[in-house]
């Protein structure tokens, strides 16, 4: 089996300030994905990456960049982070990028912005 | 655009009774979408449950099933007699081409708390 670890786990943050979260899978999966999730909302897609140096931009890509330099790396970083803002970023993996296709998550970075 | 709406949580049963879940969808871009359950146990990654790719067909995993409902476009969990470890959020989702290339919507999850 496989494991996707996202770092940090937690993310404080002031307003304004650029910040990077960072995803690892030792799946070999070609698809990779940033989603945000808002308090009792459902997942938003903000980037996926359909093979290395890849970028596809989900309903949610603005005040956000993302970058897949290796094939078991997906970064996103928030380009100003905004006041009081609070969400849990959860980046997946699948083998294609299908619509049967299953996705595996990692644990979520959650974010808060002073 | 496409959306999935599922039941509002928290729900709470207690061990042994039956329980659903209801998640009905609107496909805009495609007229049989592929559906799907996930759930996030406590201390757990998000991760697949169950998926059906055909209309009519009924999809099962660890004693749930959802059958798609092409006619009322819904994709109902049910489990007949849940257990404590059930407990877990549970989200409905959709594949969507609509943009040109697919990705998942999701619903908004369904907090499910067994009472021993």
């Amino acid at each position: 089996g496989g494991i996707i670890t996202q770092t940090p786990k937690f993310l404080i943050g002031q307003e304004g300030q650029k910040l990077t979260l960072k995803c690892q899978q030792n799946f070999n999966h070609d698809t990779m994905y940033w989603y945000r999730q808002d308090s009792g909302k459902g997942l938003r897609l903000i980037y996926y990456s359909i093979t290395e140096n890849d970028l596809q931009k989900g309903d949610l890509s603005e005040g956000y960049d993302a970058s897949r330099e290796k094939k078991s790396s997906f970064s996103l970083t928030v380009t100003s982070a905004q006041k009081n803002e609070m969400a849990v970023f959860l980046c997946a993996s699948s083998i294609e990028t299908f619509p049967n296709e299953r996705l595996f998550f990692g644990h979520g970075t959650k974010l808060s912005v002073l | 655009g496409d959306s999935v709406t599922q039941t509002e949580g928290p729900v709470t049963v207690s061990e042994s009774e039956s329980l659903i879940i209801n998640c009905t969808y609107s496909a805009t871009s495609i007229a049989y979408p592929n559906l799907f359950w996930y759930v996030r146990y406590p201390g757990e990654g998000l991760q697949l449950l169950l998926k059906v790719i055909t209309a009519g067909q009924k999809g099962s995993s660890r004693g749930f099933e959802a059958t798609y409902n092409k006619e009322t476009t819904s994709f109902h969990l049910q489990k007949a007699s849940v257990q404590e470890s059930d407990s877990a959020v549970y989200y409905c989702a959709l594949g969507d081409g609509s943009s040109g290339s697919w990705q998942l919507i999701f619903g908004s999850g369904t907090q499910l708390t067994v009472m021993p």
